[in-house]
């Protein structure tokens, strides 16, 4: 089936510096995925798609400037943290569906951020 | 994208079978019924979607209502590995954005 890796799958850094998350479709490619952010407790809520070889459309609240999207190719979109802060500790998921059919949407295995 | 609603919460015994409700009685025709399930600390995992007739897979059953307007996701014999938050999602599958409610979360006990 249909597999997406996510990648760090956990990460630690300071206040105020930059951090990239991978998202990569292994077996299939995807000219949409999906950033998802989660709080403990708390449902997914959707950030942003990604449409390869576009701007990607960020939800209503959603600052696009330190939440950078990067589609370059069919198979990779990463989640650029910009100046984070603790308050961007959260998980981070992303997911992509294969092909035109409707099937079920592929999630990655999340990424735990904790900014100190 | 149509709202749902689920019971915050259920237990089942392990073995049994895991009847999980949902309501979405503002389903429009051409949207389909998924279920998606999180283990702790992981991405949700896809079990089952329908459009109107019942499905069956390996991991569960989906039965949906004539009218469309709810629909239970059945889990024939639940074991510990069930335990997670359940999600009923409606959607037309088209690549459009999938939208997370509060989901079940379901708790298998010994």
């Amino acid at each position: 089936g249909a597999v997406v890796s996510q990648h760090p799958s956990w990460v630690i850094c300071k206040s105020g510096t930059s951090v990239k998350i991978e998202c990569r479709s292994l077996d299939f490619q995807a000219t949409t995925m999906f950033w998802y952010r989660q709080f403990p407790k708390q449902s997914l809520m959707l950030m942003a798609t990604s449409n390869e070889g576009s701007k990607a459309t960020y939800e209503q609240g959603v600052e696009k400037d330190k939440f950078l999207i990067n589609h370059a190719s069919l198979t990779l979109s990463t989640l650029t943290v910009t100046s984070a802060h603790p308050e961007d500790s959260s998980f981070y998921i992303c997911s992509a569906r294969e092909g035109t059919l409707r099937g079920g949407y592929t999630f990655g295995s999340g990424t735990r951020l904790t900014v100190v | 994208d149509a709202k749902t609603t689920q019971p915050p919460s259920m237990d089942c015994a392990e073995g049994r079978a895991a009847n999980l409700p949902c309501n979405h009685s503002t389903i429009s025709g051409n949207e389909y019924v998924y279920w998606y399930r999180q283990i702790h600390s992981q991405g949700p995992q896809y079990i089952i979607h329908g459009l109107k007739n019942n499905e069956t897979n390996e991991m569960a059953s989906l039965i949906i209502t004539e009218d469309r307007k709810s629909s239970t996701l059945i889990l024939p014999h639940a074991t510990l590995r069930d335990t997670a938050v359940y999600y009923c999602i409606v959607d037309t599958g088209t690549a459009s954005k999938l939208t997370f409610g509060t989901g079940t979360r379901l708790q298998v006990t010994l």
